[in-house]
């Protein structure tokens, strides 16, 4: 089976742009999860989606940070404007609802300078 | 608020040399806990995963212990090759099915 893809998988930006972040996740997987994972860090969970419904959000810097799941399928990620910090790598990733395995992306790895 | 911790952050060894990775986690109130392990511009792979109940699991030269109530777990690998060379992380899950994470254990075994 086809694993989740995640485009593009490197960008480069000035801080104030902005960028997105595409996810497409195995096929039958209702749930997506987007995480930032900072150098020598965990990962962070942003966003997680059930559908095209958000289960949880409370990480998600919301003034520059937005999430999309149209259609219960493919995920944008956005940020906006962007700052140094944002420098990370974002990982997609999915499951199927309440079960453990979670399926995880190559990641998108994000610098802003 | 749970913390995972995972010590040491580095650890290069030669070939063929058993060893251990710890993890450690401030809440005992946790759902399960899983080792993932990371390779440098891909995703992250699961390795082993226990159950609060359980005790140990093994998977080939992987065995991973958990012992709740002190808030600790151990991944042993047996023989190790340069192949494991990876960053393997920990991570305790909550009773809402959400992962809190270790930051890794960067590992480099030496041919």
């Amino acid at each position: 089976e086809a694993g989740v893809a995640q485009s593009p998988r490197y960008k480069i930006i000035e801080k104030r742009q902005s960028v997105a972040f595409w996810c497409n996740p195995i096929s039958g997987h209702a749930t997506l999860y987007w995480y930032q994972q900072i150098l020598g860090q965990g990962p962070k969970l942003l966003i997680q989606f059930q559908n095209n419904g958000v289960v949880d959000d409370s990480q998600l810097p919301k003034d520059r940070f937005s999430a999309e799941r149209l259609k219960g399928v493919d995920s944008t990620l956005k940020i906006q404007p962007a700052k140094l910090e944002d420098s990370a790598v974002y990982l997609c990733a999915s499951s199927v609802p309440f079960q453990y395995e979670q399926y995880f992306g190559p990641g998108t790895r994000l610098t802003v300078t | 608020k749970q913390e995972v911790t995972q010590i040491p952050a580095a650890l290069s060894v030669p070939e063929g040399e058993n060893l251990v990775l710890n993890c450690s986690f401030t809440d005992s109130a946790i759902y399960n806990l899983q080792w993932f392990r990371q390779d440098p511009g891909k995703g992250l792979t699961s390795l082993l995963l226990i159950q609060s109940s359980q005790r140990e699991q093994t998977s080939g030269r992987l065995n991973a212990s958990l012992d709740k109530s002190s808030g600790r777990s151990t991944l042993y690998i047996a023989a190790s090759q340069p192949g494991d060379s990876a960053t393997y992380l920990c991570a305790v899950r909550r009773s809402n099915y959400q992962l809190i994470w270790g930051a890794g254990t960067k590992l480099i075994i030496k041919p």
